[in-house]
This record gives C-alpha cells, structure tokens and sequence, in this order.
C-alpha cells in the first residue's frame, strides 16, 4: 500500500524566515507521482507542482524550492523568505497503483502541514 | 474558464438525515474524485467517477454513494448521517482518468455538519 507522511503537524515562523516542510512516502510502485498542494482557509487546494519518480532534479519556483531524494524516499518543500500569504495547510500527495479495491491508480495525501507565518 | 463548482458550501443536517452533495467539474473533464476531509485526518479518498461509471471507492460504508450524470457533473450522497460524518467534502476532477501525469482541480468544498 503507498502511504505519506507529514510529520510536522503544525509550523510557525515569523515573516522572512526560511520553512522547509518535510514529506516522506512509501509505494511499491517504479513509476510514480509526487505533489504538494496548498490549501488556504478558502478551503480549496491550489496545485503546486508534480514531480514524476524518474525524475530528481530539484526545482525552483521563485520563493518556492522542492528537493526529492529518492533514496530517502522524501520530497520536502521549502519556502524562502516566507510571507504572511503563505498561510495555508499544505498537503503532500502520492499517485501509484493501489493495489487494494478495485485496482486503479490512486492519490494518496498526507495529512497535512499547517503553516502559520507570523508578520 | 470556470473552475470546479461545489454546491451547497454549507450544509446542515440532523443526525439520520441524508445528504446530497453537488460538484461540477471543469469543461472537458470526464473523471471526477471525491474525498473527506474531516479535521485531523487530511484528505481520505471517497470515490471515484469516470466517464459516468464509479471506477472507485475508498473505505468507507454503502451509505456514502453517488453517481456521475452525462455531462460529467456528479452528486455524493450520505445517508443515516452519523456525527462523525462532519467534514470538508472536496471535489476535483481531472481531464483523463489518472492521476499520475495531469494536474487535479479541486472545487471549493462542502462543509457537512451533522448535528
């Protein structure tokens, strides 16, 4: 079964600060997805990007930054020089084949970071 | 372009009461996912609809059911509502039938709350 992971519950920082949200997954699968979406208090969650297993070139977005590292099974997400607009609840995502149900390709989320920036 | 449209945005019912659910998807979408997002517990995948069958469900009980109509809007459907059943309810939809290489759209949700 493929599973991910988000340790960090809940982060806080004060505005300008660097904040690096963590994401680590489990799958069988050689070929799959990762994502990060952002879900402000609007409620409906903003894709960010997606990054394909075969793939591990990092990748720069302006303020946004993402490191995969497939040999530690983690796709963690960084914000430099974060803003109060980045208040949100960010979600890491996985797309594989489950395995279990009726068998079809599935996205699985993490449960989610809470960041709160402080101005 | 319109994005995904969720209806109603707030929603709510008595304990035993049935709930229904609307979500329009974006034009020229055919799948439609819907997930449960009750506090705590991130986004739990609820089912799955593609060109007007369910190619999916979650772990969840019969009584969370739906179904996709020929434009490709969908409706989710709670019956013998618990209390437990307050949540977000999301809706997304995507262009083809799999997640893994197009980017999801997610409506802004529908807040159930069973009382």
């Amino acid at each position: 079964a493929q599973k991910v992971t988000q340790a960090q519950t809940e982060i806080s920082v004060v505005e300008k600060e660097d904040v690096t949200l963590d994401c680590v997954y489990e799958t069988r699968d050689t070929t799959y997805y990762l994502f990060w979406y952002k879900q402000p208090p609007s409620g409906e969650l903003v894709f960010l990007i997606r990054r394909n297993s075969f793939d591990e070139q990092n990748e720069i977005s302006g303020r946004y930054s993402w490191n995969f590292q497939k040999s530690t099974s983690s796709f963690n997400f960084t914000i430099t020089a974060s803003q109060v607009v980045d208040s949100a609840v960010y979600f890491c995502a996985l797309s594989g084949f489950a395995y279990s149900g009726a068998g079809s390709y599935q996205l699985t989320f993490g449960k989610g970071t809470k960041l709160s920036v402080i101005p | 372009e319109a994005g995904v449209t969720q209806s109603p945005t707030h929603l709510i019912k008595t304990r035993g009461q049935q709930a229904t659910l609307r979500c329009s998807p974006i034009s020229g979408h055919t799948s439609v996912y819907w997930y449960q997002q009750a506090l705590g517990l991130g986004l739990q995948f609820l089912l799955w609809y593609d060109e007007g069958e369910e190619r999916n469900r979650g772990n969840f009980p019969p009584r969370f059911s739906g179904r996709q109509f020929p434009n490709y809007s969908s409706e989710l459907n709670v019956n013998a509502l618990e209390l437990e059943d307050s949540a977000l309810y999301l809706c997304a939809s995507i262009e083809t039938g799999l997640w893994m290489n197009t980017e999801a759209f997610f409506g802004q949700g529908t807040r159930l709350t069973v009382v």
